[in-house]
């Protein structure tokens, strides 16, 4: 099961757009995408997750491509502390067996 | 807003002794889970547990770990004889329906010596 694939890490300036990028061109049907990020070793922190629908939260919006093959994240206004590891994981929606990948450091500059 | 909650936040512990790991999941979720991550390297999957059972259990969860839900409130982590490999953040998470959108804790850090 081949898994996501992101770069390994990202600047972005305070108050821009941050888009992290994700390519999970082996995506099946019935697979969401879910975004997770972790500050600093803290615990993972949910953001977003979606199927093929765009979706937006207080947190994030979340681009889909119309194959599924890809997705952005987009915060559109970066503070210092979004700065964290950013992982994009595929998942089954019925099983929550989350696999993490390295992610993408994403580091916001003042 | 409701959180995990996990203790302790670090524990040292001997090479060969048990361990056991703390979390208060929050409090209307039913599913629970532990993963681990070793410094330096990626989160990890160990356990699921619903309705008093494991769902669900990596490679990694072998008879040195179990997991037990003693009372309404806690979710623990045995580690029976731990290996310095142990030494990890173990983080607890929960939810209230059957999918990928965890609330994890804040983790604790156990260091093998």
């Amino acid at each position: 099961d081949a898994k996501t694939t992101q770069p390994t890490s990202m600047d972005c300036a305070e108050g821009r757009a941050a888009n992290l990028p994700c390519n999970h061109s082996t995506i099946s049907g019935n697979e969401y995408v879910y975004w997770y990020r972790q500050i600093h070793s803290q615990g993972p922190q949910y953001i977003i997750h979606g199927l093929k629908n765009n979706e937006t939260n207080e947190m994030a919006s979340l681009i889909i491509t119309e194959d599924r093959k890809s997705s952005t994240l987009i915060l559109p206004h970066a503070t210092l502390r979004d700065t964290a590891v950013y992982y994009c994981i595929k998942s089954e929606t019925s099983g929550s067996r989350l696999t993490f990948g390295e992610g993408t450091q994403l580091t916001v500059n003042p | 807003e409701p959180e995990v909650t996990q203790t302790p936040s670090h524990q040292v512990t001997q090479m060969g002794q048990e361990v056991i790991l703390r979390c208060v999941p929050i409090s209307n979720h039913l599913y629970f889970y532990w993963y681990r991550q070793i410094l330096g390297q990626k989160v990890e999957f160990l356990v699921s547990f619903y309705n008093n059972e494991i769902s669900e259990k990596s490679e990694i969860f072998d008879d040195q770990f179990s997991v037990e839900r003693p009372d309404g409130s806690n979710f623990t982590l045995k580690i029976r004889s731990t290996k310095l490999e142990d030494s990890a953040m173990y983080f607890c998470a929960s939810n209230r329906v059957y999918t990928g959108e965890l609330f994890f804790g804040e983790g604790s850090r156990l260091t093998v010596l």
